[in-house]
């Protein structure tokens, strides 16, 4: 079966505080993993893709086979960081996007 | 480029009205797809098509029709409102190929179904 889980639906933290948002997934071969975050009531972003291992307004997200996570990284919250953030897998056939329920994050001063 | 273009931005129908929620698309994307967003549930596939005149249901398909006549649309289709169809409506669009680039989104609609 494919399927993302975030586990957590709230995350609060105070600026300057590390975060992790953390992702699993189910998937049989190579998954293609993405993060999105949508701030509010506005459409999702993209904001990382895992195959190009980039950092995107200092978030960092590497995927680990063995344990089946993508989680979403940034060493210093910011409060402009506070917004949903959803995980995503593409499926197996390549036509959709499958989500996680999402996090919403929270960073106060 | 206008990227993916939804209209209306928001809408309040009746039980039992019809209406078609409008996805415009300027960037030659082949697959499209159709989400709704509730509030603790994430975002949930309705429908997707990979190229004109080929679409399929996605998880909550039941009320909703699509057509995909052009590269450029991919409306979206209530046929009899309900208010369980209360919602956030997104399309997103992508290239072919492989994943690697991800969808774009629209901006979505939000649907009150009274």
């Amino acid at each position: 079966a494919q399927r993302v889980t975030q586990p957590e639906k709230l995350l609060s933290v105070f600026k300057g505080a590390p975060v992790e948002l953390k992702c699993n997934y189910s998937y049989s071969g190579s998954p293609e993993l993405f993060w999105y975050v949508q701030y509010s009531r506005q459409r999702l972003q993209l904001l990382l893709r895992h195959i190009s291992r980039e950092s995107i307004k200092g978030f960092t997200a590497d995927l680990n086979k063995g344990e089946t996570s993508f989680h979403l990284k940034k060493p210093f919250a910011q409060e402009e960081d506070s917004a949903m953030y959803y995980c995503a897998l593409l499926n197996q056939a390549g036509t959709a996007l499958i989500f996680g329920k999402g996090t919403t994050l929270s960073v106060s001063s | 480029n206008a990227g993916v273009t939804q209209t209306p931005k928001f809408q309040v129908l009746k039980t039992g009205q019809s209406m078609t929620l409008q996805c415009a698309q300027d960037m030659n994307h082949e697959y499209m797809s159709w989400y709704r967003q509730d509030p603790g549930m994430g975002l949930r596939l309705i429908h997707y098509s990979v190229g004109a005149g080929i679409t399929d249901q996605g998880e909550v398909p039941n009320g909703y029709n699509v057509s995909r006549s052009t590269t450029e649309d991919f409306p979206l289709r209530l046929l009899s409102a309900a208010p369980s169809q209360t919602s956030v409506y997104f399309c997103a669009s992508r290239p072919t190929g492989t994943g690697i680039y991800g969808y774009t989104f629209g901006s979505g609609t939000r649907l009150t179904v009274v």
